[in-house]
């Protein structure tokens, strides 16, 4: 059974530029919640998607969207990328919104130059 | 505002010693409560649960314990091994329209001494 799967590992972009990290649930899932986890810090919520909609969204500027496909994978963009933006993203899968029960991924190591 | 406080930012044991992490959360709403541990490289792996109907939990040297009426909870890890060395999350899970996040603790990064 796998678990929840990301690409890319790693990223290296420049101010300015886009990204686009993806992520696949857990077989079963169909929730999947974004989170970013800058160097020493714990992960903090972007925004959880469902039934291909955005359910919440932390506090984060829109630069940051998503989207979820009917296999229930799932995209993170950033736009006009920021130093600040340089973090672990992380992707965690539940079932249904109420499924408290999150399971993460290994992450996406973006680094914005 | 949702926040959860966690302590000890760092903890040095000695192998087969105990160690006991502290959080305290503010949304008296928050009822499932989970521990991540996260080594380096990696995304945080769930080791233990306790939702608010309980007061702890035990899963062989791991236990959990909750005390709703202080918004307190704690992670004890008994007989401590070289191996349970990592960053250890502890998080809150908060409800908005039927959908739940987590807010996490800063972590405590444990070391195990040989």
């Amino acid at each position: 059974d796998a678990g929840v799967t990301q690409s890319p590992t790693h990223l290296i972009k420049t101010r300015g530029q886009q990204v686009t990290l993806r992520c696949s649930p857990k077989s079963g899932h169909d929730t999947v919640s974004w989170y970013q986890q800058a160097l020493g810090q714990g992960p903090q919520f972007i925004f959880q998607y469902y039934e291909e909609e955005e359910r919440q969204r932390g506090n984060f500027p829109d630069r940051f969207s998503g989207h979820q496909f009917p296999n229930y994978s799932s995209e993170l963009n950033v736009n006009a990328l920021l130093l600040g933006d340089s973090a672990l993203y992380l992707c965690a899968s539940s079932f249904g919104t109420g499924g408290k029960t999150q399971y993460f991924g290994p992450g996406t190591r973006l680094l914005v130059l | 505002g949702e926040n959860v406080e966690q302590h000890p930012s760092t903890l040095s044991v000695q192998e087969g010693d105990s160690a006991v992490i502290k959080c305290t959360y503010s949304d008296s709403a928050s009822n499932y409560f989970p521990w991540y541990k996260q080594e380096l490289g990696k995304g945080p792996q769930l080791i233990i649960d306790i939702r608010s109907n309980v007061g702890e939990k035990k899963d062989q040297r791991i236990a959990v314990t909750l005390n709703k009426t202080a918004k307190h909870f704690s992670l004890h890890i008994t007989e401590t091994q070289p191996e349970d060395s990592a960053v250890y999350f502890c998080a809150a899970s908060t409800a908005r329209d039927s959908s739940y996040k987590l807010i996490f603790g800063s972590g405590t990064r444990l070391l195990v001494r040989p």
